[in-house]
Formats: structure tokens, sequence, C-alpha cells
């Protein structure tokens, strides 16, 4: 079934350690994005990429780094993981930056950094 | 910049009953708007989209939605609630670049 598949599915993190969470998916989409989800706050972007070999910064890029290497894998890196990062993060995608198509989503994941 | 309000965190109501979740939205230019589901443990789900065109959309699941320009809004309506519709609900608006926003949500308790 064609999708996004975020990995881990949750982790518990000491402060300061390094953190990289996995995204793939296998619809061929040109854009990808990164959100973390906190109560009260909804949905707030992280990092994007409009294509391979392309990134940007969202609304709350700081502490966090992503990559593109190719149109399928968009990884988030925590380069030294902080509390506030306690989130549940997701990755999206959609067909085209300039499409009008919605953006679809993985399942997320569950992060804890004590 | 472009935001999105849902005033209301927390709506129950019972299992028959109508529904309606509330978004208002600002944006400088023609909007594009979403709603979107998130059962527990899951992704968001899209539900429906207005880009242009009818002002009344027609989602999944029974729900549709109302753009009106004129209040700035787009809220979410179900003529009747089954148990299943329990979940968080997300507005969202932008599209067309990466300024995409989203509302804080909506919990939807369904009363038996």
């Amino acid at each position: 079934i064609a999708g996004i598949t975020q990995a881990p599915t949750s982790q518990i993190l000491a402060a300061g350690r390094r953190m990289t969470l996995r995204c793939t998916q296998d619809m061929r989409h040109n854009a990808m994005y990164w959100y973390r989800q906190d109560l009260g706050l909804g949905l707030r972007l992280i990092h994007y990429s409009n294509t391979a070999g392309t990134t940007g910064k969202g609304e709350v890029p700081d502490g966090y780094s992503v990559s593109r290497a190719n149109t399928d894998d968009f990884p988030l890196t925590l380069a030294s993981a902080v509390p506030s990062q306690t989130s549940v993060y997701f990755c999206a995608s959609r067909e085209d930056r300039g499409s009008n198509q919605p953006q679809h989503f993985g399942d997320g994941t569950r992060l804890s950094i004590l | 910049a472009q935001s999105v309000t849902q005033p209301d965190i927390h709506i129950t109501v019972s299992e028959g009953a109508s529904l309606e979740l509330r978004c208002n939205y600002s944006y400088g230019a023609t909007p594009y708007l979403f709603w979107y589901v998130q059962s527990p443990g899951q992704g968001l789900q899209l539900l429906l989209k207005y880009f242009s065109g009818d002002t009344l959309v027609q989602g999944i699941k029974g729900f549709e939605a109302e753009f009106k320009r004129s209040q700035s809004s787009f809220n979410l309506r179900k003529p009747s609630v089954h148990w299943s519709d329990a979940a968080e609900y997300f507005c969202a608006v932008g599209g067309n670049n990466n300024d995409m926003r989203f509302g804080a949500g909506t919990r939807l308790t369904v009363k038996p």
C-alpha cells in the first residue's frame, strides 16, 4: 500500500543525544515536510523540501536539520536533543509544492527527551 | 501571516446528533482550505478540501464544509454523528507553497 513510513514509532532519549527520525514515501511525491504536534498548538512546520536536493526552514526549525538526498527519503535529525523537543513528529508529502493536492501524513513518531 | 483559529478545544455530542466544528482563517490571498481527522496514535487523514468553485464541499465519512469568504470561515458539519467519529479534527489553510498552517485542533467526544 502506497504511503509514508516513519520510524521509529516511539523513542525515549536522553538529553544531549543525537537522534534521527526516518521518513520514507513511495508515492514519488516531490514535496516533503516535517511537523511537530504539541497539545494546544496543532501542527507546526519544522522543515520542508520541495524536491530532492533542496530543503527549507519552516516555522520552528531551531535544533533540527534535514536532508533530501533522493525523492523517497527525508530524515529529520536532532543533533543534541533537549527536553523541549519532546513531541509527536509527523512526516508528510504531497505531489508538488505548487500542487493543490493535500498533504499525506505518516503515523508519527512519539519522542520523549529525558 | 496566515493563521487558523479553531475556537472549540473540545466538543461533546450525542450519537445521532448533528455536529458543527468551527474554523476561522486569516490569509492574504484566495485560500486553500482543508479539514483533517486524526484518530489516536495515527496520522492525519484528509476529510475534504476547498480550492475554488462551489462553496459547499463534500468529503468522506459524510462530512461537509462550507466556505464563507465574508466570515473567513470554513466550518465542518455532519448531520448525524456516529461513535466512530470521535477523534481530533484539524482545520488547515494555505497549500500553494510551504505556508500551510494548522489550527490547534478540536477534540470530539461522542456520547452513546
